[in-house]
């Protein structure tokens, strides 16, 4: 079974761009969360869809957004990039139902440099 | 969530038992402990969580002190290819979010 793919893998932009970033879950996930890391504040949750739905939401500006499409695909968009905004991206997709264990499944990220 | 805590780091020698503590003494009886573990500049990846009973699966295992309050992850024979972040991280089983709360870690250097 393929794994969580990322496109792209390595993106620069200038400030004041805006940005699409892709998620293609594992077969037969229906749940996908995004995840901003930084080296100052670590591993941050963005937020999740399931079944096309935001489910669950982190502390993050409203700059930052996504969806999902039927076939559990995912993007994220983040609009007028400040250079705080540079980060891996990374992108976990699970089975998404309720479950006393829950195995998220992490993609290789997306290295988004701001210039 | 229960809030963890962990080492920031340790080092191990290849081939001996690796073995990473996490406290989370605040731990409520419906939540589990993950592990997870970051290679660098990779995702994260799963590797093993448990309840209350001690787990053991090919890569790991993890043993729960009976009170809960804390846990310990232990590769038995640790290679270079385990230097990486280790997390621990709580999680309620009712919880039904993708929402994993990651902390910083410990930093596991595995040296020849």
């Amino acid at each position: 079974k393929a794994g969580v793919t990322q496109t792209p893998r390595y993106l620069i932009k200038t400030r004041g761009q805006q940005v699409t970033l892709s998620c293609s879950p594992i077969s037969g996930h229906r749940s996908v969360s995004w995840y901003q890391q930084t080296p100052g504040q670590g591993l941050q949750f963005l937020f999740e869809y399931f079944s096309e739905t935001q489910r669950n939401k982190g502390n993050f500006p409203g700059r930052f957004s996504g969806r999902q499409f039927s076939n559990s695909r995912s993007e994220m968009n983040v609009s007028t990039l400040e250079l705080g905004d540079s980060a891996l991206y990374l992108c976990a997709s699970s089975l998404g139902e309720l479950s006393s264990s829950y195995e998220q499944y992490f993609g290789p990220g997306t290295r988004l440099t701001v210039t | 969530d229960a809030k963890t805590t962990q080492p920031t780091s340790m080092d191990c020698a290849e081939g001996r038992a690796a073995n990473l503590p996490c406290n989370h003494s605040t731990i409520s009886g419906n939540e589990y402990v993950y592990w997870y573990r970051q290679i660098h500049s990779q995702g994260p990846q799963y590797i093993i969580h448990g309840l209350k009973n001690n787990e053991t699966n090919e890569m790991a295992s993890l043993i729960i002190t009976e009170d809960r309050k804390s846990s310990t992850l232990i590769l038995p024979h640790a290679t270079l290819r385990d230097t990486a972040v280790y997390y621990c991280i709580v999680r309620a089983s009712s919880s039904n979010t993708g929402k994993l709360i990651f902390g910083q870690g410990t930093t596991l250097q595995v040296k020849p």
